[in-house]
């Protein structure tokens, strides 16, 4: 049981590049999201899916993209990448949509937008 | 705007005493408070959590207290240890609410 990871670790981009962040969990859960983690921020949603075929905006989905077209799957996509989307980014999976259920999150991925 | 305030941002405590982080909402409509560690370059997890019918929950030396009037929760770490060190983040969702929203953060260090 792997529980929630992602690829890659790290990654450099150049201003205007597009890239696909990979999540993916083995535990069948239903409810899988996407944070941003700034520093003095805290964790921001981006976007979040309740099903396969169901995704939702979060609080900060400007610039990306979102499909889930599997249980086990949740790709990010940034379609011309910003400086603004430096960041360390964490996906997330629940069992639950009942808002008590405990989120497991990835190991995260480092992002730097020259 | 951040929903959940939280603070201090950093704090550094002995080995053996005690952490203390708050944390403030505004929306009385929250229904769970999640507590969530993080060590470096490691995802967050859930510590510990408390709804508000609830003024304290205590799991080993960390416990939540909650004060539903005024709006406001807290982290205690007892007996803090080195492997303690590590951000603390607060959480708020509403009931059938999946989305969490998260304070700033909290970065304890315990020195020996």
């Amino acid at each position: 049981n792997a529980g929630v990871t992602q690829t890659p670790k790290f990654q450099v981009l150049k201003t205007g590049q597009s890239m696909t962040l990979q999540c993916a969990q083995d535990m069948n859960h239903e409810y899988m999201s996407w944070y941003r983690q700034d520093p003095g921020m805290g964790l921001r949603l981006i976007h979040y899916s309740v099903g396969a075929g169901i995704t939702d905006q979060g609080e900060v989905p400007n610039g990306y993209n979102v499909s889930r077209s599997t249980t086990e799957d949740f790709p990010l996509r940034l379609l011309s990448a910003a400086p603004s989307q430096t960041s360390v980014y964490f996906c997330a999976s629940s069992y639950g949509t009942s808002g008590q259920e405990t989120q497991y999150f990835g190991p995260g991925t480092r992002l730097l937008v020259l | 705007q951040q929903q959940v305030k939280q603070s201090p941002q950093s704090l550094i405590v002995q080995k053996g005493g005690i952490s203390i982080i708050n944390c403030a909402y505004e929306n009385t409509a929250f229904d769970y408070f999640p507590w969530y560690q993080q060590f470096p370059g490691k995802g967050p997890a859930l510590l510990i959590a408390i709804r508000p019918d609830v003024s304290e929950k205590k799991e080993g030396r960390f416990t939540i207290s909650f004060n539903k009037s005024a709006k406001q929760f807290s982290l205690h770490i007892m007996d803090s240890q080195p492997g303690d060190s590590a951000t603390y983040f607060c959480a708020a969702s509403f009931l059938n609410d999946y989305k969490l929203s998260f304070g700033a953060g909290t970065t304890v260090t315990v020195r020996a």
